[in-house]
């Protein structure tokens, strides 16, 4: 079994919509990162959360912590077709990352 | 901000042969650098941490005589895939950590053996 759950796997949606990507565990973390990936590329960190019920902005991007810190959600409102990629999020589990299945996201126009 | 590199971007070889990937930090030293795999449409595996000026640390599974690791100084560390077969087909990242534990990571290498 995965240390972070993410969900959902795969979502396809309409330029203008909403959605909300899941990261789930049973393990405390002292901080977690959102990453996005594009095909061929590394990972880019979006934002790296660290307080339990924390939550962070980025432009259309809505972060945010539970108060377990044992979860994270990213929210996109309105999304749009530069928004497609690959979203992971990660876990610090002393000096290494943990990283979760990761979430195909595709807008379209 | 920090930007790590990877070199080559991409490499074919054939199978049996030992190919070399490079991973630089550019504007920052790094004590630490970690070495993932990834799979089309996957997430990262970690494959091994890499520590300057010591043995490299590998994950359950990982074979170390395959996959030979050296962080000879604070800004290059290096993966080597020994004896290469089709199976060590894949995309490479490695990332290199900053004083505030972050990881930044490379571009990636795309591995194809023939």
């Amino acid at each position: 079994t995965q240390l972070l759950e993410q969900s959902p796997q795969f979502l396809s949606i309409q330029e203008g919509e909403n959605l909300t990507v899941y990261c789930n565990s049973s393990s405390v973390f002292s901080s977690l990162q959102w990453y996005r990936q594009e095909p061929g590329e590394g990972p880019v960190l979006l934002v790296t959360v660290v307080t339990g019920g924390e939550v962070k902005k980025l432009k259309r991007l809505t972060f945010q912590f539970g108060d377990a810190r044992k979860d994270s959600s990213l929210h996109i409102t309105a999304a749009q077709p530069g928004d497609t990629g690959l979203y992971l999020c990660a876990g610090d589990r002393g000096n290494k990352l943990v990283f979760g299945a990761g979430t195909i996201l595709r807008v379209k126009s | 901000g920090a930007v790590v590199s990877q070199h080559p971007s991409w490499v074919i070889c054939k199978s049996g042969t030992s190919v070399k990937i490079e991973c630089r930090s550019l504007d920052f030293q790094a004590t630490t650098m970690f070495w993932y795999r990834q799979f089309p449409k996957q997430s990262l595996m970690l494959m091994a941490t890499s520590n300057e000026g010591s043995k490299a640390t590998y994950e359950q599974g990982v074979e170390k005589d395959k996959f030979l690791i050296n962080h000879a100084s604070l800004t290059l560390s290096t993966l080597t895939v020994t004896s290469a077969h089709p199976e060590d087909s894949s995309f490479y990242i490695c990332s290199a950590q900053g004083r505030g534990n972050e990881q930044f990571f490379g571009p990636g290498t795309r591995l194809t053996v023939l």
